[in-house]
């Protein structure tokens, strides 16, 4: 079974720091994928960032980046120069064949992220 | 080029009304997926369709069928409303042409049974 767990329900951040968001997963499979997404308090979910499991370089994509520990079995979501339209609710999703075709997903519980000024 | 349209976007039902939730994407897309969205517990797959004329439980089905009608459109029917059933419901899709394999998703429908 796909398992994914954000610790941190609330993350509080000033504008222009970074900020790192957890994300640990489980799973028995040796090829997956990792991805990050954001909803805004509008409700649709917008993807961020991807990282394979065979990928050798942490994934980056502009001021969002994904600290990979494979041996830890963690991928963090690091964002840089906070801004006060990064507030919203972010998730840590896995993705695994399906038997039948497709990907399976697997969230994990979110992280709400303020902004402050 | 819409990506994955839902409808309705909210709807309120009495306990033991029944309702369909469409969704069509226009990415040609092989898989679709219905996901609800509870407070607290992220997203859940109730079912998902890995190809057009098929279609498989996910991880909370009880309570909802699916109909992949074509390779557009997937709907998640709610035959009998339950209060369990009040939750956000997303629909995505996703293709094997997508770089990451990523999964787009609808809009939502904001549900709520009485």
């Amino acid at each position: 079974a796909q398992k994914i767990t954000q610790t941190q329900p609330g993350m509080f951040v000033q504008e222009k720091e970074a900020v790192t968001l957890d994300c640990t997963y489980d799973t028995s499979d040796p090829s997956y994928g990792l991805f990050w997404y954001k909803q805004p308090s509008s409700g649709e979910m917008i993807f961020l960032i991807y990282q394979g499991s065979y990928d050798q370089q942490n994934a980056t994509e502009g001021r969002y980046s994904l600290n990979f520990q494979k041996a830890r079995k963690s991928a963090n979501l690091v964002i840089s120069a906070s801004q006060l339209g990064d507030s919203a609710m972010y998730f840590c999703a896995m993705r695994v064949p399906w038997a039948g075709g497709g990907n399976k997903l697997t969230f994990g519980t979110g992280t709400q992220l303020k902004v402050e000024l | 080029n819409a990506g994955v349209t839902q409808t309705p976007k909210f709807q309120v039902l009495k306990t033991g009304q029944s309702m369909t939730l469409q969704c069509a994407q226009d990415m040609n897309h092989n898989s679709m997926y219905w996901y609800r969205q509870d407070p607290g517990m992220g997203l859940r797959l109730i079912y998902y369709s890995a190809s057009e004329g098929t279609t498989d439980k996910g991880e909370v089905p009880n309570g909802y069928n699916v109909s992949r009608l074509n390779k557009r459109e997937f709907s998640l029917r709610l035959e009998s409303a339950a209060p369990s059933q009040t939750s956000v419901y997303f629909c995505a899709s996703s293709g094997l042409a997508e770089k990451y394999y990523e999964q787009y998703f609808g809009p939502g429908t904001r549900l709520t049974v009485t």
